[in-house]
């Protein structure tokens, strides 16, 4: 069983749409959940960052994490065409100190 | 230069060949990485350096060979590559002061490898 698990999509969603993006982990151990970003042709960019459990917002972005379901969320709210990307979930225990476990990342496309 | 620069962004080599990829970060980071991107899987980490220091080897193959000369440059060496090696080699920085997942790694472009 792989560690973290994120479904690659591609999620297809018409613009002003509520968009979730979810991960799912094995590790009970993993305290710290970041999500990035990664448009075409970059290299990914920290979006969101959430420490145990709760909820956690930035404008239009929403971080949820429920520890006890091993199960992690983004939401989008009121999506742009500029938000077509790959979202990779990440996380970590404390003692793995600077690694980071990534899933394989989710495509999403927002049309117009 | 800002960020986190990565040298070529693509790269063509047979199997024979002996490349290096270069990583420049200007954030004053005392921490860079290298990762491997391929196709519908997880980012996989290779290597940490932690002010010049390797402090992770992820179980990367010998004909991965890093090199951190300053904590402002990291070169990835390459030799004898196989066809499977091919992905997106990604280098990323972090301030390597507090330590820890808690410190937001910046990544660079990336260098787009193919190996023949």
């Amino acid at each position: 069983q792989k560690e973290v698990e994120q479904d690659p999509g591609p999620l297809s969603v018409p613009e002003g749409a509520i968009v979730s993006l979810n991960c799912t982990y094995s590790n009970s151990a993993f305290q710290y959940f970041m999500w990035y970003r990664q448009y075409s042709r970059k290299g990914p960019e920290l979006l969101m960052y959430t420490y145990s459990s709760g909820n956690k917002e930035d404008g239009r972005f929403t971080a949820q994490v429920d520890k006890s379901s091993k199960y992690i969320s983004l939401f989008i709210r009121d999506s742009q065409p500029s938000d077509s990307a790959t979202y990779l979930c990440a996380m970590s225990p404390p003692e793995y100190g600077n690694k980071l476990v990534f899933g394989a990342g989710t495509i999403l496309r927002v049309k117009s | 230069e800002t960020g986190v620069t990565q040298t070529p962004r693509h790269l063509v080599m047979g199997m024979t060949n002996k490349k290096s990829l270069k990583c420049e970060q200007h954030l004053g980071h005392n921490a860079m990485y290298w990762y491997k991107q391929s196709a519908k899987k997880p980012l996989e980490l290779m290597f940490v350096y932690n002010f010049k220091e390797q402090t992770e080897n992820n179980s990367v193959p010998s004909r991965f060979s890093p090199e951190c000369p300053n904590s402002s440059h990291l070169f990835l060496h390459l030799h004898t590559l196989q066809p499977e090696d091919s992905a997106l080699y990604l280098c990323a920085s972090s301030q390597g002061q507090v330590g820890g997942p808690r410190e937001t790694q910046y990544f660079g472009p990336g260098t787009r490898l193919l190996v023949l």
